[in-house]
């Protein structure tokens, strides 16, 4: 079946340290990679995507490579800042006509001045 | 452009009660999701809905149902409310046309049960 794993939490960090949040899954064929950041309070916002093989999504400075020789979809941003303290999570979608999304567990991110 | 809008944000109910939430999708998709999220977890796909029909489902029981309406906007209706489902829902719209499967989530509705 479809799966997400990632690192476990919580991630503290100092500010402009570099960020690496680590996710592997599983899947049949050739499934869409996502990562979505929670805010406190808030819903699910869409951080990035990945819809092949060696793509690599970015946005806000986030960045990770849809790595299919080691099934991994990491998250880095090279200079963290305390308004990117949230929730982070790895997601799949099979693309294989629905849009039913997997997600991982979520990792929590704190971010200190 | 407007995103996913969902109601209520906060809802309280005590056991044994019915609720329904609502969600209205992003402008332009015609497919919404639904996601139970508990409390440090992550989403949980409940179901979908297109062309104002149940397409995918999840692992929930049929205390959980839904409808989407012809202008897409959908309801998410569970019976007999249990403490456990007590949690964060998600409301995800996308179009069933699109290159990807690309979702864009709502704010959601935080459900206490009591």
């Amino acid at each position: 079946g479809n799966s997400v794993t990632q690192m476990e939490g919580p991630v503290t960090l100092s500010e402009e340290a570099f960020l690496t949040i680590n996710c592997t899954y599983t899947a049949t064929g050739y499934p869409s990679l996502f990562w979505y950041v929670q805010y406190p309070g808030e819903g699910l916002q869409l951080l990035l995507k990945a819809t092949k093989a060696d793509d690599k999504g970015s946005n806000k400075g986030f960045e990770a490579t849809y790595r299919k020789e080691t099934t991994s979809f990491h998250l880095e941003k090279g200079s963290v800042q305390v308004s990117d303290s949230a929730v982070y999570f790895c997601a799949l979608s099979p693309n294989t006509g629905g849009f039913k999304t997997i997600f991982g567990a979520g990792t929590r991110l704190f971010v200190k001045a | 452009d407007a995103g996913v809008t969902q109601s209520p944000t906060h809802l309280i109910k005590t056991r044994g009660q019915q609720v329904t939430l609502r969600c209205s999708p992003k402008s332009g998709h015609d497919t919404v999701s639904w996601y139970q999220q508990a409390l440090g977890q992550g989403p949980q796909f409940i179901f979908q809905y297109y062309e104002e029909e149940e397409r995918q489902r999840g692992n929930f029981p049929d205390r959980f149902s839904g409808h989407q309406f012809p202008n897409y906007s959908s309801e998410l209706n569970v019976n007999a409310l249990l403490l456990g489902d007590s949690a964060l829902y998600l409301c995800a719209s996308s179009l069933i046309s699109g290159a990807t499967d690309t979702q864009y989530f709502g704010p959601g509705t935080r459900l206490t049960v009591l």
